[in-house]
């Protein structure tokens, strides 16, 4: 495998459903990002992990639960979502290196749908 | 307040018609600006990363240049391949990371 993979590639998932989307990374970064895209919609950036500590929670609801085991897989745990949670979630990574910039790789994307 | 604009939001070529994306930003200060392309049900695919006013690069058929206020992407002679939707993102020297909504191409053989 290389760059960034991310799994499952598609899933449907009732309201009381829980489950999790995994993202792995190949390229040997140090920083993992977890974004979320919705029509006509510029990216949110919902979560960032650098060295394998959350550094940003942008005011996202908890039933959106992130983990970064190591620096190179990241997991997005989804609990009681609603229709509005619908979209595509894309994982990214990059080098973090301080005080330049950084180019994200961008995994597939999960395509989610909340029934 | 930081933000990215993109224009147009579409736009429709003929193949060999060449053609500009724009990429109008206001931040407090920038650290880096970066094309993306998209495809349909898939992630976004780095194109290029501009660091300072004046830098240009380019790959194949496509060029990007930046200033202090914008960044173009200009397509020479694009072919139906080419038809995606290119995304432009800005790095603040806060570490914010701020997407444009994207410039959706078509290019019509």
């Amino acid at each position: 495998e290389t760059g960034v993979t991310q799994t499952p590639r598609h899933l449907v998932m009732g309201m009381t459903n829980k489950k999790s989307l995994k993202c792995e990374q190949h390229l040997g970064h140090n920083a993992m990002y977890w974004y979320k895209q919705s029509a006509k919609k510029p990216l949110e950036l919902m979560f960032v992990y650098s060295l394998e500590e959350r550094v940003e929670n942008n005011s996202v609801p908890s039933r959106f639960s992130p983990e970064c085991p190591n620096s190179s897989h990241l997991f997005l745990h989804l609990h009681t979502l609603q229709p509005e949670d619908s979209a595509l979630y894309l994982c990214a990574s990059s080098q973090d290196r301080s005080g330049f910039a950084e180019t994200q790789y961008f995994g597939p994307g999960t395509r989610l749908l909340v029934l | 307040e930081d933000q990215v604009t993109q224009s147009p939001e579409a736009l429709r070529l003929q193949e060999g018609e060449s053609s500009s994306l724009n990429c109008s930003y206001t931040v407090s200060g920038l650290r880096g600006l970066f094309w993306y392309r998209q495809d349909p049900g898939k992630g976004p695919e780095f194109l290029f990363t501009l660091y300072s006013a004046g830098e240009e690069k380019e790959k194949e058929r496509l060029k990007a240049t930046l200033t202090k206020k914008e960044s173009f992407l200009h397509i020479t002679a694009p072919k139906p391949e080419d038809s995606a939707t290119y995304l432009c993102a800005v790095q603040t020297t806060g570490n914010q990371f701020y997407f444009g909504t994207g410039t959706s191409l078509t290019v019509i053989p």
